[in-house]
């Protein structure tokens, strides 16, 4: 079965503090790798996708990255209002566009 | 450009009865896809409808079904409600042949009491 898993699952940093979230998939049979951002009690907020293996997409204080078998969200001086779940989500082939999502990573940033 | 709408916000229901949640997909998508969400999970693939059809279906049992309507809008029906129903509805929408990108809506939530 396919599976996609994130860690840690939840991350605490002090305001200024880089980081970086991870992703891991199943390897074979990857479409592309999905990055989104949920508030609390909200739907997920679309940030960035990756096709293949050394891609990079920048956003602000993001930069997602993609290697054959694992994404990272590097988080370059994050700031309160960054906190949130980050959640990835993988398309494999043969699945239509059936999303594979991970539990997610809460992200904390203190002032 | 309008962004997906879901409808409504909140929803309380009695096991046993029956729900139907709406969603109206962002202009210019033709394919609208349903998740899960559990507290603390990440979404779960229930089904998706490309041109009124349903193009693809996770692990959900029939008593879940749902409909595409010409503008692209679409349902989800719940039949029998169960106390595991209880979750966060999302509707997410995308177009065919570009990139697969799915944007969601703010999503239903549903408590079954």
């Amino acid at each position: 079965e396919d599976q996609v898993t994130q860690s840690p699952e939840a991350l605490r940093l002090q305001e200024g503090e880089s980081s970086s979230l991870n992703c891991s998939y199943t390897v074979s049979g990857l479409r592309g790798l999905f990055w989104y951002r949920q508030d609390p009690g909200k739907g997920p907020e679309f940030l960035f996708t990756l096709y293949s293996a050394g891609e990079e997409k920048e956003k602000e204080r993001l930069k997602a990255t993609l290697t054959k078998k694992e994404s990272f969200l590097h988080i370059t001086a994050p700031k309160p209002e960054d906190s949130a779940t980050y959640l990835c989500a993988v398309l494999y082939t043969g699945a239509n566009s059936k999303l594979t999502f991970g539990k997610g990573i809460t992200l904390s940033v203190r002032p | 450009e309008t962004g997906v709408t879901q409808s409504p916000t909140h929803l309380i229901k009695t096991r046993g009865q029956q729900v139907t949640l709406r969603c109206s997909s962002q202009s210019g998508h033709n394919t609208v896809s349903w998740y899960q969400q559990a507290l603390g999970q990440g979404p779960q693939f229930i089904f998706q409808y490309y041109r009124e059809e349903e193009n693809g279906r996770g692990n959900f049992p029939p008593r879940f079904s749902g409909l595409q309507f010409p503008n692209y809008s679409s349902e989800l029906n719940v039949n029998a409600l169960e106390l595991d129903d209880s979750a966060l509805y999302l509707c997410a929408s995308s177009y065919s042949g570009r990139g697969h990108e799915q944007y969601f809506g703010p999503g239903t939530r549903l408590t079954v009491t």
